[in-house]
């Protein structure tokens, strides 16, 4: 099992639909989320963080999170085109900070490729 | 704010070349520095870090080495590269150790 698991897609969309982008993750311990956002190309940009259960909204973008499922999300309301590249999802797989455990990093998902059409 | 630079953006070196990829954060001080390695159908793969001067960490046996000869400045180095050492390397920086990192712009590099 991976340790950060998303689905590669591609996932496509309409412009104006929600996109709804899943992550999960093996590490129960985990304390800390991230969804990045990565154009072709590029180097990953950070859009959200979250680190307790439930809905953190910030303009178009929520993530959620369910740690005890294990699983946290991005949902994108009203896509444009210019929503589409790479999101990552990005965990710090240790109950706390610190330099053991998993806790000195974040590990990356593969990613999944969302695509916003016309 | 702080800014991340990384440079060069894309570079092309013979099997067997020597490797230096500069990276330096501005607008902090004390910074904790990455560097990763995205290879194509993978995630970024972390190799190493640093929380301070002369102090790195890395995570998987390579063929590269770091080095952080001052605090704002990150180095990713090879005495000879292989072809697999080919990919997309990225240097970021977190305020706390394993938190929210934000990338440079990165470095293609291409072995041939």
């Amino acid at each position: 099992q991976k340790e950060v698991e998303q689905n590669s897609g591609p996932l496509s969309v309409p412009e104006g639909a929600i996109a709804s982008l899943n992550c999960t993750y093996s590490d129960r311990g985990s304390q800390s989320f991230f969804w990045y956002r990565q154009y072709s190309g590029k180097s990953p940009e950070l859009i959200m963080s979250i680190y307790s259960n439930g809905d953190k909204e910030d303009g178009r973008f929520t993530a959620q999170l369910n740690k005890a499922s294990q699983y946290v999300s991005l949902l994108i309301r009203d896509s444009q085109p210019s929503d589409s590249a790479t999101y990552l999802c990005a965990v710090n797989m240790a109950g706390r900070w610190g330099l053991t455990g998993g806790g000195n990093k974040l590990t990356f998902g593969t990613g999944t490729q969302l695509k916003v059409e016309l | 704010s702080q800014t991340i630079h990384q440079w060069p953006a894309t570079l092309v070196q013979p099997v067997g070349s020597p490797l230096s990829l500069e990276c330096t954060v501005e607008g902090t001080s004390n910074p904790n520095l990455y560097w990763y390695r995205q290879a194509a159908g993978r995630g970024l793969q972390l190799l190493f870090y640093s929380v301070g001067i002369g102090q790195i960490s890395s995570e998987v046996p390579q063929n590269l080495s770091a080095s952080r000869p001052q605090d704002r400045q990150f180095i990713l180095s090879s005495k000879k590269l292989l072809l697999s050492d080919s990919g997309f390397y990225l240097c970021a920086w977190s305020a706390v150790l394993g938190a929210e990192a934000f990338f440079g712009q990165g470095t293609r590099l291409t072995v041939v």
